[in-house]
């Protein structure tokens, strides 16, 4: 089953924009981590984010956390055509030590 | 550190037939997770170990998967027998115990069945 959920599918903007990615979950967690996955490749982890943080920075990225409203969301800031990849939040699964995915968005930097 | 290392990258197989999928962990990690991707259902926990021991295979599509971990640097992912709603990319990803730890994928292998 499914915790994350990430809005939107697809997104796609101007080299040099900024892009925000949202995800959704559905019970409480500990922490959130975001994975980027370039095609052909596999997963990445890009950041991990705990409960009891409200926002986090790691280079051009910031993530943010709102455990009231179960949602992260992660800013790409000064967008490159290398950015271009899915992205993916993930949380702890259930009972189970394995993380769930979300389905991730899709991401397209124009150069 | 060579990351974990996932064979073969590619197969194409006829529907029947077995496919075995390897990977080698990071050193020293004690998780290994076994996922699976498709654009329908996105990313699968298939079945996850801890020391070599298989703790949840509830995510194991049936009867015909199967996985083991023989020891700490090798597992396998077997389909018997296989068929064409198999084809995906099945990763392998390892991690290292803790309270809050980040996964380490493979490449993937990607499989076809025709």
């Amino acid at each position: 089953s499914q915790q994350g959920e990430e809005d939107p599918q697809a997104l796609s903007i101007q080299e040099g924009e900024n892009a925000t990615m949202n995800c959704s979950y559905k019970t409480s967690i500990n922490n959130l981590q975001w994975y980027r996955q370039n095609s052909g490749r596999g997963l990445v982890h890009l950041i991990l984010i705990r409960s009891n943080e409200r926002e986090k920075h790691s280079g051009r990225l910031r993530v943010t956390l709102d455990t009231s409203k179960k949602s992260s969301s992660l800013l790409i800031t000064a967008s490159r055509a290398a950015d271009t990849a899915s992205y993916f939040c993930a949380t702890p699964g259930g009972g189970a030590d394995g993380l769930t995915f979300g389905k991730g968005t899709h991401l397209i930097i124009q150069p | 550190d060579a990351g974990v290392i996932q064979s073969p990258r590619h197969e194409v197989t006829e529907m029947g037939q077995e496919v075995t999928l390897r990977c080698k962990p990071i050193s020293g990690h004690d998780y290994l997770f076994w996922y699976r991707q498709t654009m329908m259902r996105g990313l699968e926990l298939l079945i996850y170990f801890n020391n070599n021991v298989p703790i949840d295979d509830s995510g194991m599509p049936e009867d015909r998967f199967s996985a083991k971990m023989p020891n700490a640097s090798f597992s396998t992912l077997k389909i018997q027998p296989s068929e064409p709603r198999d084809s995906a990319v099945y990763f392998c990803a390892s991690a290292r115990s803790s309270k809050t730890y980040t996964i380490y994928f493979g490449e993937g292998s990607w499989l076809t069945v025709v």
